[in-house]
């Protein structure tokens, strides 16, 4: 079974800095990949997701994220926060199934804090 | 509508009451997924169905917890003798077709409290 590892739990980030959540997962095979973004009273928005080919992605609101094989990893970075970014980030991974069954695997998430 | 629609947004019940969640998919979208996140933890996945079928329900934490999708587009989770640790947020999520690749999109939740 997938599972998804994020390390870390809160992170302070100054705006105008550069952001960088880390994300490692487990799985057989390349999975899919998925960066969320949670903010208060918001449901889960879709930022980035990575299926196959060019390892570093693009996504809303700025952000790009680089699956590293080698590494089990899937970062998501900012070059410069904005103090709306605030809010909880999910990584996530979906099985490459042949029959589609399941659903996706959550990390337990980042809490990013900006600092004025 | 527009989006992923849940209801009650919100819900108290006291232990041993039955409650149903209902989930409202984005029209034309044949998969439709249930999470459950507790306090401080990411989403985990309870079942997903795809048309009018449960085809990987290996989420469901134990037989209180059952969903329905008996048309193939509006869902109801069901909760039977509720217990404390139910308490959560429930959220419904939907996508064109099923499959660990396909984008999901997903409502605001539905915030439920066992007392």
């Amino acid at each position: 079974a997938q599972s998804v590892t994020q390390p870390d739990i809160h992170i302070t980030v100054s705006e105008g800095a550069s952001l960088e959540l880390r994300c490692n997962y487990s799985y057989g095979a390349t999975p899919y990949l998925f960066w969320y973004v949670q903010s208060p009273g918001q449901g889960l928005q879709l930022l980035l997701k990575y299926f196959s080919g060019d390892t570093l992605v693009q996504g809303i609101k700025g952000f790009e994220a680089e699956f590293k094989r080698s590494q089990s990893s899937f970062n998501l970075r900012k070059p410069s926060v904005h103090w709306s970014d605030a809010a909880e980030y999910f990584c996530a991974v979906g099985a490459v199934s042949g029959g589609g069954a399941d659903g996706l695997t959550f990390g337990k998430g980042t809490h990013l804090i900006i600092q004025p | 509508g527009a989006g992923v629609s849940q209801t009650p947004s919100n819900k108290v019940t006291e232990k041993g009451k039955y409650v149903e969640l209902r989930c409202d998919p984005i029209s034309g979208h044949t998969a439709l997924y249930w999470y459950r996140q507790s306090l401080g933890q990411g989403p985990e996945f309870l079942i997903y169905f795809q048309g009018t079928g449960a085809a990987d329900d290996s989420g469901l934490p134990n037989d209180r917890f059952f969903a329905v999708r008996p048309e193939g587009s509006v869902s109801t989770l069901k909760i039977q003798r509720t217990e404390r640790g139910d308490s959560a947020v429930y959220l419904c999520a939907s996508s064109l077709i099923g499959g660990g690749g396909t984008e999901a999109f997903f409502g605001q939740g539905t915030r439920l409290t066992v007392v």
